[in-house]
């Protein structure tokens, strides 16, 4: 399984747009990249899944750039609830691994006043 | 609609006790996952099970974490002969495949305190 290296943590302010990137340089061809948010004594809740290009949902967008080396997370507008834990996972759904993911340290997300 | 739930949600015993933990998926996903969370951790692959399929143990740290899953729904973890290490959140995860998506769908956890 491809492993990720993500910041263990950023910093932000309301209202501002965050981007989290994650190093994934050994992923495999049939892997897609899903992001996990993660607040205190909760488990971590799915954002966003991704293969290649751009995809956008009501909660962010995801960047995959061709050679999907890595990706970056983006929170527009982010707001204090979304201060959290952002984990990146890159698995095969379909393979015989069957969609078992390997979660990392994650990237702890502060949003301030 | 019901989400995953775990029993109990917080659990204290002494070192040497044997622990069962209880994980209800999502009526109709036929995947399940136990992780557990040190503090202040990432999460930590335990086992995995995929509908009729030999579970995937990969992730068991010792012979001492058993699990199983009875009719394809309810999963029970085992600890036998609990550590202090042993502590942790043991969170369960239940999923079904959508089209290329494998969304896992988390509970609230249980948190083990082994004294």
């Amino acid at each position: 399984l491809a492993k990720t290296t993500q910041p263990i943590s950023m910093d932000s302010y309301e209202g501002q747009e965050v981007n989290i990137t994650c190093s994934h340089n050994n992923i495999a061809t049939n892997d897609y990249i899903t992001w996990y948010q993660q607040f205190p004594s909760q488990g971590p809740r799915f954002i966003i899944q991704g293969y290649k290009t751009k995809v956008t949902n009501e909660v962010a967008s995801l960047f995959i750039p061709a050679d999907r080396k890595s990706s970056t997370l983006s929170l527009p507008r982010v707001s204090l609830s979304d201060t959290a834990v952002y984990y990146c996972l890159v698995g095969d759904p379909l393979g015989n691994q069957g969609g078992k993911l390997i979660f990392g340290q994650g990237t702890e997300l502060s949003v301030k006043p | 609609g019901a989400g995953v739930s775990q029993s109990p949600s917080n659990k204290v015993t002494e070192k040497g006790k044997d622990v069962e933990l209880r994980c209800d998926p999502i009526s109709g996903h036929t995947a399940l996952y136990w992780y557990r969370q040190s503090l202040g951790q990432g999460l930590e692959f335990l086992i995995y099970f995929q509908g009729n399929s030999a579970p995937d143990k990969s992730g068991l740290p010792s012979d001492r974490f058993s699990a199983e899953r009875t009719g394809g729904s309810v999963s029970t973890l085992t600890i036998q002969r609990t550590q202090q290490e042993d502590s942790a959140v043991y969170l369960c995860a239940s999923s079904i495949l959508r089209g290329l998506s494998y969304e896992q769908y988390f509970g609230p956890g249980t948190r083990l305190t082994v004294t």
